[in-house]
């Protein structure tokens, strides 16, 4: 079954601490990548999104990520998290050719001040 | 521009009842997509609606139901509400719908009794 996979849980850092969390797509073709964010009671936000060109995109606060097309990866990193980062993140694909998103099941990060 | 309005933003239904939820989309967005959003399951797709016309459905009961009107707002209607049910329904607006970015509202958090 096609599916998105997020390797991590949940994730707990102390401010400065590097973050990269991963994802992984089971989808054949064309596919468009995206990193959403949910802060504490706030709505999903769009961080980043790849859609074709470079496979390093940059996003808002700092986020960045990587496609690796023969990995099937998308991996959303931050060289420095601030304790504002907690949030859960969730990667969604979707084909370009689909009107639906796939979500991975999410990973709940907590940086600590 | 104004982002996606989703109405009520709470709602508390005991079993068997039914329910409407609205979403107003980006202004100029002829696309609107609805997912539910549960601890256990994660992000699921319900369906998408264009100009009108259902397009795509997720795996989801005929219970589930939606529409949308020429103004391109939405209504998603849940019969025989089930304690199942219970979750956080999402409401994402995007220009054309295929493999574009979605812009989410802030959900309708629904709770059966």
């Amino acid at each position: 079954a096609q599916s998105v996979s997020q390797h991590n849980h949940h994730v707990i850092l102390s401010e400065a601490a590097s973050l990269e969390l991963g994802c992984n797509y089971s989808y054949g073709g064309t596919v468009n990548l995206f990193w959403y964010v949910q802060y504490p009671g706030q709505h999903l936000q769009l961080l980043l999104k790849y859609f074709s060109g470079d496979p390093l995109v940059k996003g808002i606060k700092g986020f960045e990520a990587e496609f690796i097309k023969s990995k099937f990866s998308f991996n959303l990193r931050k060289p420095s998290v601030q304790w504002s980062d907690t949030a859960e993140y969730f990667c969604a694909v979707t084909r370009s050719n689909d009107y639906k998103l796939s979500f991975g099941a999410g990973t709940t990060v907590t940086v600590r001040a | 521009k104004a982002g996606v309005t989703q109405t009520p933003r709470y709602l508390i239904k005991t079993r068997g009842q039914q329910v409407t939820l609205s979403c107003s989309p980006i202004s100029g967005h002829r696309s609107v997509s609805w997912y539910q959003q549960t601890p256990g399951q994660g992000l699921q797709f319900l369906f998408e609606y264009f100009s009108e016309t259902q397009r795509n459905k997720g795996n989801f009961p005929g219970r589930f139901s939606g529409r949308q009107f020429s103004n391109s707002r939405s209504e998603m209607n849940v019969s025989t509400l089930e304690l199942g049910d219970s979750a956080l329904y999402l409401c994402a607006s995007s220009s054309s719908g295929k493999g574009e970015t979605q812009y989410f509202g802030p959900g309708t958090r629904l709770l059966v009794l």
